[in-house]
């Protein structure tokens, strides 16, 4: 299986501040790289898809970057109703695999 | 919009099996550029995808789950369906399905879930 390797686990920033999450695959995944947010209690929320591309209706300081094996999540101007967990997720190889998780809060 | 609405028994007893149901509303499955997906989250876990169906009925599974899923989709296009043999306490999660874009030969993108099922294995 593809291990996508999510850090940090958990952390804490101030309101306006820039938040980085990063996820690494353990092979190369090309773009084929998703970001999703979960608020507690509901579904997961597709945010970013093929690693850099903003989906439909979702604010502009959420972006994605990277591409291989190592890819990049920001939140630039991070706002209260951004306090979620965020999970990185790739399709290249079958299974579908998920990073464990990252827990922002404010 | 679609919408997706998971039904089916939330407590199963150990050894036997998890049946859940998919319902696909205001729209239907009827087309080839999604694959219909299951997903599950155990309670304070991570995301652990279960496999995924085709309206043409081709099907892929985690290698994980050992053989004990199944998965079927129903020719009017308003639903796709669950199944998992042999159930362990490890089963016990909130079960999703989802909605995945079909793009080069993959189901990429989930952007349509279900608001998700929490199943119990216990006697």
């Amino acid at each position: 299986d593809t291990q996508m390797t999510q850090s940090p686990s958990s952390l804490s920033a101030s309101v306006g501040h820039r938040v980085t999450i990063t996820c690494h695959a353990s092979q190369d995944i090309t773009h084929y790289l998703n970001w999703y947010q979960q608020k507690p209690g509901r579904a997961p929320k597709l945010l970013i898809y093929d690693a850099s591309n903003l989906q439909t209706g979702v604010p502009s300081r959420f972006r994605g970057s990277g591409s291989g094996t190592d890819f990049t999540f920001t939140i630039t101007n991070l706002q209260p109703e951004d306090v979620a967990s965020y999970f990185c997720q790739q399709y290249a190889i079958v299974p579908l695999t998920f990073g464990g998780g990252t827990k922002v809060e404010i | 919009q679609l919408q997706l609405q998971e039904s089916g028994s939330a407590l199963v007893k150990p050894s036997q099996t998890l049946s859940l149901t998919c319902v696909v509303s205001r729209g239907s499955m009827n087309n080839g550029g999604f694959s219909w997906n299951w997903i599950r989250q155990p309670p304070g876990e991570g995301l652990e995808w279960i496999g995924y169906i085709l309206y043409d009925v081709t099907t892929s599974y985690n290698p994980s789950l050992k053989g004990r899923v199944t998965m079927s989709v129903d020719r009017s296009g308003t639903q796709f369906s669950l199944n998992l043999r042999s159930v362990t306490s490890a089963d016990t999660a909130v079960y999703y399905c989802a909605r995945g874009r079909w793009a080069s030969q993959r189901s990429g993108a989930f952007d349509l879930w279900g608001q998700g099922k929490m199943v119990t294995v216990s006697s």
